[in-house]
This record gives structure tokens, C-alpha cells and sequence, in this order.
């Protein structure tokens, strides 16, 4: 069964700090994992995209990593903006083709 | 625009209607999803489908019955609304499922369908 952890549950930061958000995962067959942000009463919008053979992606300031070994992936946003404000979601997606979702971190950035 | 759209944007119902909600995408995907949004934000999968062939059917109550004229099109039926029905409901939808390519994997998300079962 694919499990999908995202600690923490909520984050707070200050207007300019750095933001880490943490997703662990326990299929080792992972095909590739996917971080989305969600606002509140959207949809996902999706970020990045990491391959099951890749070890990242950037895309401006976000930064997500993949360590397949220890079933981790960390999505690093540098500089944060009150507009980061959001939920974040990781999804991963194994060979059975379906997304197995965690339940999000909610970040908040104080200006 | 390209995107993936879902109709209707709210829905509120009594208990023992039967209801469908939309989905239309126009983004040239093979591969269209239901997915479930619960009260506490879980989301989680309940059909697929590839070119108008269902590949995927989670544990999901047979009240529910997805229907795929085309494949740019996958809408979402549901009988005998109950309760626990109530959710928000996200369509989605991606290149077919194995095919290479580091973007072709990447599902795109409706802005979802608040269903309320009163």
C-alpha cells in the first residue's frame, strides 16, 4: 500500500525565509512524484515534476529534491512571499498509474 | 485558453437525487481522473480512464459511474446521493500513463466541483 507523509501539518514564516516542506513516501516503486499547491477553494496547480531518475527540479525559487533510497522528497521555496501563502501537496505516482496523495502542508508567510 | 474545466463550479442537492458534474479538457491528454477531496483535504483517486477505457477503479460505491464520451471529455455521475458524499470533487488529466518523456506524466487539475448533499 502507497503511503504519503508530509510533515509539517502547518509552517509559519516571516516575509524572506526560506521555506522546506518535507514528503515521505514508502513505495519504493516510485515512477515519479509530483508537488502541487493549492489555495484555498481552488484547484492544484502543479509545480515541479520529478522523475523517478532525476534527483531534481528547479523551477525559479522553488527547488525540489528526490532521494529515492530513503522514500524523500523536500520542496525547497527561497525568499518567500506573503503570496506563497498556499497548501502544498506531494503526490506520488507508481507503476499502478495512480497519484497516492499527502495531506498537505499549510504554509502561511507573514508580511 | 487551455485547461482542464469542470461544470458545474458548485452543486447542492437533497439526499436520493441523482447528479453529474462535467469535466472537459482541451489540453490533447489520452488519460482523464476523478478524484475525491474529503473534509479534510484528502485527496484521493477514484477512476480513470485512457482513450475512453477505464484503467483504474478504486473501492468507490457503484452509485458512481464515470462516462467518457471522448477523450477529452470525462463526466461523473452519481446516484442516490448520500450524505457522505458531500466533498469536493477534482477532475484531472495527463499524457497516457508510461508514456517517456519528463513532462508527459504530469497531471493537470480542474478548479474542482463542491458537492453539498443536504
Amino acid at each position: 500500500k502507497q503511503e504519503v507523509t508530509q510533515i509539517p501539518a502547518a509552517l509559519s514564516v516571516p516575509e524572506g525565509e526560506n521555506l522546506v516542506l518535507n514528503c515521505s513516501f514508502t513505495d519504493s516503486a516510485i515512477y515519479n512524484l509530483q508537488w502541487f499547491r493549492q489555495d484555498p477553494g481552488k484547484g492544484l496547480t502543479s509545480l515541479l515534476l520529478i522523475q523517478s531518475s532525476q534527483r531534481e527540479q528547479t523551477s525559479g525559487r522553488l527547488n525540489a529534491s528526490l532521494d529515492k533510497s530513503s522514500g524523500r522528497s523536500t520542496l525547497y521555496i527561497a525568499a518567500s512571499q506573503p503570496g506563497d501563502s498556499a497548501t502544498y501537496l506531494c503526490a506520488q505516482r507508481s507503476n499502478d498509474y495512480k497519484l497516492s496523495f499527502g495531506a498537505g502542508t499549510t504554509v502561511t508567510v507573514r508580511a | 485558453d487551455t485547461a482542464v474545466s469542470q461544470t458545474p463550479k458548485y452543486l447542492v442537492t437533497q439526499m436520493g437525487n441523482d447528479k453529474s458534474i462535467k469535466c472537459e479538457q482541451n489540453l490533447g491528454h489520452d488519460t482523464m481522473y476523478w478524484y475525491k477531496q474529503d473534509s479534510k483535504k484528502f485527496l484521493k483517486i477514484m477512476f480513470s480512464y485512457n482513450n475512453k477505457e477505464l484503467i483504474i477503479n478504486e473501492t468507490v460505491p457503484n452509485r458512481f459511474s464515470p462516462k467518457s464520451p471522448d477523450k477529452a471529455h470525462l463526466n461523473l455521475h452519481i446516484n442516490s446521493l448520500e450524505l457522505g458524499d458531500s466533498a469536493v470533487y477534482f477532475c484531472a488529466s495527463s499524457q497516457r500513463p508510461g508514456t517517456s518523456g519528463s513532462s508527459y506524466n504530469e497531471q493537470f487539475f480542474g478548479p474542482g466541483t463542491r458537492l453539498t448533499v443536504l
